[in-house]
Protein backbone atom coordinates (compact mmCIF):
# COMPACT_ATOMS: atom_id res chain seq x y z
CA UNK A 1 0.00 0.00 0.00
CA UNK A 2 1.16 3.20 -1.15
CA UNK A 3 2.13 5.60 1.71
CA UNK A 4 0.91 9.13 2.45
CA UNK A 5 2.86 12.55 4.10
CA UNK A 6 1.17 15.10 5.72
CA UNK A 7 2.41 17.79 7.88
CA UNK A 8 1.31 17.03 11.86
CA UNK A 9 -0.35 20.26 12.70
CA UNK A 10 -1.84 23.22 10.77
CA UNK A 11 -3.56 26.28 11.63
CA UNK A 12 -6.82 28.49 10.26
CA UNK A 13 -8.57 31.41 11.15
CA UNK A 14 -12.31 30.97 10.98
CA UNK A 15 -14.39 31.77 8.44
CA UNK A 16 -10.95 31.06 6.07
CA UNK A 17 -10.39 28.10 3.72
CA UNK A 18 -8.39 25.47 5.18
CA UNK A 19 -5.68 24.05 2.80
CA UNK A 20 -4.53 20.47 3.95
CA UNK A 21 -1.96 19.08 1.94
CA UNK A 22 -0.43 15.49 1.10
CA UNK A 23 2.19 14.02 -0.22
CA UNK A 24 1.24 9.88 -2.10
CA UNK A 25 4.55 9.73 -4.26
CA UNK A 26 4.24 6.49 -4.67
CA UNK A 27 0.57 5.79 -5.49
CA UNK A 28 -0.42 3.38 -7.78
CA UNK A 29 -2.99 3.73 -11.02
CA UNK A 30 -5.64 1.89 -9.08
CA UNK A 31 -5.67 3.65 -5.67
CA UNK A 32 -7.65 6.52 -4.58
CA UNK A 33 -6.93 9.11 -2.60
CA UNK A 34 -9.14 9.52 0.64
CA UNK A 35 -10.06 11.89 3.20
CA UNK A 36 -11.21 11.45 6.70
CA UNK A 37 -11.18 13.27 9.91
CA UNK A 38 -11.55 12.31 13.12
CA UNK A 39 -12.81 14.56 16.53
CA UNK A 40 -11.03 13.56 19.98
CA UNK A 41 -12.25 9.95 21.14
CA UNK A 42 -14.72 9.76 17.93
CA UNK A 43 -14.47 7.30 14.92
CA UNK A 44 -12.91 8.66 11.75
CA UNK A 45 -15.26 10.53 9.69
CA UNK A 46 -15.43 10.17 5.37
CA UNK A 47 -14.57 13.31 3.86
CA UNK A 48 -14.30 13.16 0.63
CA UNK A 49 -12.05 10.51 -2.28
CA UNK A 50 -10.84 10.70 -5.83
CA UNK A 51 -9.07 9.31 -8.29
CA UNK A 52 -7.94 11.36 -10.66
CA UNK A 53 -10.29 14.50 -11.29
CA UNK A 54 -10.74 17.19 -8.77
CA UNK A 55 -13.93 16.40 -6.37
CA UNK A 56 -16.17 18.69 -4.96
CA UNK A 57 -19.09 18.08 -2.20
CA UNK A 58 -20.66 18.91 0.81
CA UNK A 59 -17.95 19.10 2.99
CA UNK A 60 -14.89 19.95 1.15
CA UNK A 61 -13.03 20.17 -2.22
CA UNK A 62 -10.47 17.21 -3.45
CA UNK A 63 -7.39 18.49 -5.31
CA UNK A 64 -5.05 15.94 -6.88
CA UNK A 65 -2.46 16.79 -9.10
CA UNK A 66 -2.09 15.86 -12.51
CA UNK A 67 0.81 13.07 -11.89
CA UNK A 68 -1.14 12.01 -9.01
CA UNK A 69 1.93 11.96 -6.11
CA UNK A 70 -0.27 15.11 -4.15
CA UNK A 71 -3.26 16.32 -3.40
CA UNK A 72 -5.08 18.97 -1.09
CA UNK A 73 -8.23 19.16 0.65
CA UNK A 74 -9.76 22.06 1.48
CA UNK A 75 -12.19 22.91 3.64
CA UNK A 76 -13.58 26.96 1.80
CA UNK A 77 -14.91 28.30 5.22
CA UNK A 78 -13.55 26.46 7.77
CA UNK A 79 -15.71 26.73 11.40
CA UNK A 80 -14.69 26.11 15.32
CA UNK A 81 -16.10 22.40 14.61
CA UNK A 82 -13.54 21.46 11.58
CA UNK A 83 -10.79 21.20 14.38
CA UNK A 84 -10.06 18.15 14.26
CA UNK A 85 -7.29 15.56 12.77
CA UNK A 86 -7.33 14.98 9.11
CA UNK A 87 -6.57 11.78 7.46
CA UNK A 88 -5.06 11.58 3.87
CA UNK A 89 -5.24 7.81 2.83
CA UNK A 90 -4.79 5.91 -0.55
CA UNK A 91 -6.89 2.83 -0.90
CA UNK A 92 -7.20 0.07 -3.89
CA UNK A 93 -10.58 -0.59 -4.20
CA UNK A 94 -11.11 -3.81 -5.02
CA UNK A 95 -14.43 -5.94 -5.12
CA UNK A 96 -14.06 -6.38 -1.81
CA UNK A 97 -13.83 -3.32 -0.60
CA UNK A 98 -10.32 -2.72 0.06
CA UNK A 99 -7.80 -1.46 3.05
CA UNK A 100 -7.61 1.36 4.62
CA UNK A 101 -4.41 2.05 6.09
CA UNK A 102 -3.63 5.32 8.14
CA UNK A 103 -0.81 7.44 8.36
CA UNK A 104 -0.57 10.37 11.33
CA UNK A 105 -2.52 12.62 9.89
CA UNK A 106 -2.77 16.63 10.26
CA UNK A 107 -4.04 18.03 13.32
CA UNK A 108 -6.09 21.21 12.43
CA UNK A 109 -6.59 23.96 14.59
CA UNK A 110 -9.43 26.55 13.74
CA UNK A 111 -9.30 29.91 15.84
CA UNK A 112 -11.31 32.28 16.52
CA UNK B 1 -31.24 3.67 11.45
CA UNK B 2 -28.64 2.32 9.56
CA UNK B 3 -25.08 2.35 11.41
CA UNK B 4 -22.60 1.01 12.96
CA UNK B 5 -22.23 -0.07 16.88
CA UNK B 6 -19.58 -0.48 19.07
CA UNK B 7 -19.86 -1.75 22.44
CA UNK B 8 -19.29 -1.07 25.67
CA UNK B 9 -17.82 1.90 25.15
CA UNK B 10 -15.96 2.12 28.07
CA UNK B 11 -14.36 -1.03 29.10
CA UNK B 12 -12.12 -2.17 31.72
CA UNK B 13 -9.97 -5.84 32.32
CA UNK B 14 -7.71 -6.87 34.56
CA UNK B 15 -4.53 -8.16 33.19
CA UNK B 16 -3.90 -11.33 31.72
CA UNK B 17 -7.53 -11.30 31.15
CA UNK B 18 -9.32 -12.05 27.65
CA UNK B 19 -11.88 -9.79 26.59
CA UNK B 20 -14.56 -9.72 23.42
CA UNK B 21 -14.68 -5.94 22.04
CA UNK B 22 -18.73 -5.98 20.12
CA UNK B 23 -18.76 -4.72 16.43
CA UNK B 24 -22.31 -5.18 14.85
CA UNK B 25 -23.58 -3.27 11.98
CA UNK B 26 -27.09 -3.35 9.39
CA UNK B 27 -25.52 -1.99 6.52
CA UNK B 28 -25.37 -4.69 4.93
CA UNK B 29 -21.95 -4.19 4.27
CA UNK B 30 -19.60 -6.94 3.29
CA UNK B 31 -15.79 -6.03 4.65
CA UNK B 32 -15.29 -5.02 8.35
CA UNK B 33 -11.70 -3.96 10.02
CA UNK B 34 -10.83 -3.67 13.06
CA UNK B 35 -8.42 -0.65 14.06
CA UNK B 36 -6.03 0.08 17.27
CA UNK B 37 -5.45 3.84 17.88
CA UNK B 38 -2.96 5.03 20.62
CA UNK B 39 -2.60 8.63 22.18
CA UNK B 40 -1.28 10.82 19.45
CA UNK B 41 -0.78 7.90 16.97
CA UNK B 42 -3.13 7.21 13.67
CA UNK B 43 -5.36 4.11 13.46
CA UNK B 44 -3.44 0.89 12.82
CA UNK B 45 -5.32 -2.24 11.25
CA UNK B 46 -5.34 -5.48 13.16
CA UNK B 47 -7.84 -8.04 11.13
CA UNK B 48 -10.06 -7.30 8.51
CA UNK B 49 -12.91 -9.64 6.61
CA UNK B 50 -13.89 -8.96 3.82
CA UNK B 51 -16.50 -12.04 3.76
CA UNK B 52 -18.44 -14.13 6.12
CA UNK B 53 -16.41 -16.83 7.33
CA UNK B 54 -13.03 -15.29 6.42
CA UNK B 55 -10.44 -12.66 7.71
CA UNK B 56 -7.17 -11.49 7.15
CA UNK B 57 -4.19 -10.10 9.42
CA UNK B 58 -3.56 -6.69 9.68
CA UNK B 59 -0.26 -4.99 10.35
CA UNK B 60 -0.88 -5.91 14.65
CA UNK B 61 -2.49 -8.80 14.60
CA UNK B 62 -0.65 -10.79 17.06
CA UNK B 63 -2.76 -10.72 20.59
CA UNK B 64 -5.62 -10.57 19.13
CA UNK B 65 -8.43 -12.91 17.37
CA UNK B 66 -11.67 -12.51 15.43
CA UNK B 67 -14.43 -14.57 14.07
CA UNK B 68 -17.08 -13.83 10.58
CA UNK B 69 -19.98 -16.03 11.50
CA UNK B 70 -22.46 -13.72 10.68
CA UNK B 71 -22.16 -10.89 8.13
CA UNK B 72 -23.74 -7.98 10.70
CA UNK B 73 -21.21 -9.34 13.39
CA UNK B 74 -17.08 -8.92 13.48
CA UNK B 75 -16.04 -9.66 17.55
CA UNK B 76 -12.32 -8.83 18.39
CA UNK B 77 -10.77 -10.77 21.62
CA UNK B 78 -7.97 -9.10 22.86
CA UNK B 79 -6.24 -12.09 24.20
CA UNK B 80 -3.71 -12.02 27.31
CA UNK B 81 -0.90 -12.69 24.46
CA UNK B 82 -1.51 -8.84 23.53
CA UNK B 83 1.23 -6.91 25.56
CA UNK B 84 0.02 -3.54 25.70
CA UNK B 85 -3.74 -3.81 25.13
CA UNK B 86 -4.93 -0.79 26.70
CA UNK B 87 -5.78 1.11 23.79
CA UNK B 88 -8.99 2.92 21.54
CA UNK B 89 -10.33 0.16 19.40
CA UNK B 90 -12.31 1.14 16.25
CA UNK B 91 -14.71 -1.18 13.95
CA UNK B 92 -15.37 -0.02 10.53
CA UNK B 93 -17.48 -1.42 7.58
CA UNK B 94 -17.45 -0.89 3.83
CA UNK B 95 -19.65 -2.52 0.86
CA UNK B 96 -18.45 -4.02 -2.16
CA UNK B 97 -17.39 -1.94 -4.46
CA UNK B 98 -18.30 0.93 -2.29
CA UNK B 99 -15.34 3.52 -1.49
CA UNK B 100 -16.75 4.87 1.31
CA UNK B 101 -15.88 3.13 5.17
CA UNK B 102 -18.14 4.25 8.17
CA UNK B 103 -16.77 4.21 11.79
CA UNK B 104 -18.10 2.83 15.41
CA UNK B 105 -17.50 5.33 17.65
CA UNK B 106 -15.07 3.28 19.48
CA UNK B 107 -14.25 1.05 22.30
CA UNK B 108 -11.74 2.42 25.01
CA UNK B 109 -10.09 -0.86 26.67
CA UNK B 110 -8.06 -0.46 30.17
CA UNK B 111 -6.36 -2.82 31.24
CA UNK B 112 -5.53 -2.65 34.75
Amino acid sequence: DAKTTQPPSMDCAEGRAANLPCNHSTISGNEYVYWYRQIHSQGPQYIIHGLKNNETNEMASLIITEDRKSSTLILPHATLRDTAVYYCIVRVVNNQGGKLIFGQGTELSVKP
Amino acid sequence: DGGITQSPKYLFRKEGQNVTLSCEQNLNHDAMYWYRQDPGQGLRLIYYSQIVNDFQKGDIAEGYSVSREKKESFPLTVTSAQKNPTAFYLCASSIERDTEAFFGQGTRLTVV
